[in-house]
């Protein structure tokens, strides 16, 4: 089935450490996305990549770094820099080019990441 | 930037209608999107406004208004399963960047009691 696999589920990250989140998607689209949701919060976009070897911060980059080496693949890493990084990160992928249409965004099923 | 405005919280009755408002402002409104998420678990694509007027899946229909900068998603014959949160998300064609960039409203968090 097509889709898109986040993982690991559950990451502790210790102190001045940098862990880096998996993103992978066989649904054959352009563009991917990373966000990060707060207890009662929304979304909040972090990166984004509309083709392959391109992304574009977000609204929240600071702390954050991303790659997009393959279509397929949009890892996201959270470095030592970003000094509140527990929340719930979603990752997602939409069709249709940079136009993007009425194509909506699919997600992941989130990793969470905690400090030890 | 944009503003996009929901309620916080929500209660109905099983069996019941429920509408969800949601407000927004942007400079160069290109859609809105509704998607459904459940505690832990990844938002789900709802339904999707660009024009005005209504647009009905089955128990789900979305209304938008865009010179009142105003949407809503009503659901009919509430079940317990639908005890979730609700997304509203916009896109803006004026953004840099462009293409399927979505700013997303705080949800809505829906509960249906008996």
């Amino acid at each position: 089935d097509g889709g898109i696999t986040q993982s690991p589920k559950y990451l502790f990250r210790k102190e001045g450490q940098n862990v880096t989140l998996s993103c992978e998607q066989n649904l054959n689209h352009d563009a991917m996305y990373w966000y990060r949701q707060d207890p009662g919060q929304g979304l909040r976009l972090i990166y984004y990549s509309q083709i392959v070897n391109d992304f574009q911060k977000g609204d929240i980059a600071e702390g954050y770094s991303v790659s997009r080496e393959k279509k397929e693949s949009f890892p996201l890493t959270v470095t030592s820099a970003q000094k509140n990084p527990t929340a719930f990160y979603l990752c997602a992928s939409s069709g249709g080019g940079v136009r993007g249409g009425n194509q909506p965004q699919h997600f992941g099923d989130g990793t969470r990441l905690s400090i030890l | 930037g944009q503003n996009i405005d929901q309620p916080t919280e929500m209660t109905a009755t099983e069996g019941a209608i429920v509408q969800i408002n949601c407000t927004y402002q942007t400079s160069g409104f290109n859609g809105l999107f509704w998607y459904q998420q459940h505690a832990g678990e990844a938002p789900t694509f709802l339904s999707y406004n660009v024009l005005d007027g209504l647009e009905e899946k089955g128990r789900f229909s979305s209304f938008l208004s865009r010179s009142k900068g105003y949407s809503y998603l009503l659901l009919k014959e509430l079940q317990m399963k639908d005890s979730a949160s609700y997304l509203c998300a916009v896109r803006d064609r004026g953004r840099t960047g462009g293409g399927n960039k979505l700013t997303f409203g705080t949800g809505t968090q829906l509960k249906v009691e008996l």
